[in-house]
C-alpha cells in the first residue's frame, strides 16, 4: 500500500497548456505539501494545507493553484505552463503542521516536462 | 536569508567504509533537523531526525550529530553499502508553526564495490 501517491508520474505538455497533478495520502495525516525539485535537485516548498486550509503559500506564481477537496487529497493545477515549470513535483504529508515538528512523508514525484 | 547547505556535492566511498555527510544551516532558531535519502527516480525518504535540544541521535547504522555552536549537522553512515548510494538532503524546520522545511542542496553518495 502506497502511503503518499501521485498521478501522473510523468507529464509532458506544450507551453501554454493547463495541467493538474493529483496527490493522495492514506496515512490519516492532517497536513499536505507540494514541493518543486529543480534540475539541480534543489527542493523548495510551494504550498501546504492543513485539513483543507492553506497555511503555507510561498512566492509561487498565481498560475499555480492548489486544491484540497478533503484532507487526504491535495491537487496542484497549473495554468499557462511555461518552460521554467519543468521540474519534479513532490507531494508530502505529515500529521500536523504546528507544535513539535513532524516527519514529512513524500510521494514518488511527478516529472513535468514543458516543451 | 534562510539557507541550508551541504559542504560537498559528491562523496565517493568504498563499500564497508563509514560515510560522513555534512550540512551547514544558517537559522540559529531552527528547532528540528531531518536527513532524507533520495534514490534515483524516487521521492525523499526519511532517515533520521534530531531536535535542537539534542547533540546526537543514533539509528540503525546511521548517526546524526548536531553542533548548534557552529550551526553544523552531520550524518554518519556506518559500513556503507551499495544500497546507500543516493542523494542525501538535510532539512531544517524554522521557528514557524507551519511545518515548513528548508532543504539543502543535497550530497550525492557513491558507494564503490
Amino acid at each position: 500500500d502506497t502511503a503518499v501517491s501521485q498521478t501522473p508520474k510523468y507529464l509532458v505538455t506544450q507551453m501554454g497548456n493547463d495541467k493538474s497533478i493529483k496527490c493522495e495520502q492514506n496515512l490519516g495525516h492532517d497536513t499536505m505539501y507540494w514541493y518543486k525539485q529543480d534540475s539541480k535537485k534543489f527542493l523548495k516548498i510551494m504550498f501546504s494545507y492543513n485539513n483543507k486550509e492553506l497555511i503555507i503559500n510561498e512566492t509561487v506564481p498565481n498560475r499555480f493553484s492548489p486544491k484540497s477537496p478533503d484532507k487526504a487529497h491535495l491537487n496542484l493545477h497549473i495554468n499557462s505552463l511555461e518552460l521554467g515549470d519543468s521540474a519534479v513535483y513532490f507531494c508530502a504529508s505529515s500529521r500536523r503542521p504546528s507544535g513539535p515538528p513532524d516527519t514529512q512523508y513524500f510521494g514518488p514525484g511527478t516529472r513535468l516536462t514543458v516543451l | 536569508g534562510e539557507s541550508v547547505g551541504l559542504h560537498l556535492p559528491t562523496l565517493s566511498v568504498q563499500e564497508g567504509d563509514n560515510s560522513i555527510i555534512n550540512c551547514a544551516y544558517s537559522n540559529s532558531a531552527s528547532d528540528y533537523f531531518i536527513w532524507y535519502k533520495q534514490e534515483s527516480g524516487k521521492g525523499p525518504q526519511f532517515i533520521i531526525d534530531i531536535r535542537s535540544n539534542m547533540d546526537k541521535r543514533q539509528g540503525q547504522r546511521v548517526t546524526v550529530l548536531l553542533n548548534k555552536t557552529v550551526k553544523h549537522l552531520s550524518l554518519q553512515i556506518a559500513a556503507t553499502q551499495p544500497g546507500d548510494s543516493a542523494v542525501y538532503f538535510c532539512a531544517e524546520h524554522g521557528s514557524s508553526n507551519t511545518g515548513k522545511l528548508i532543504f539543502g542542496q543535497g550530497t550525492t553518495l557513491q558507494v564503490k564495490p
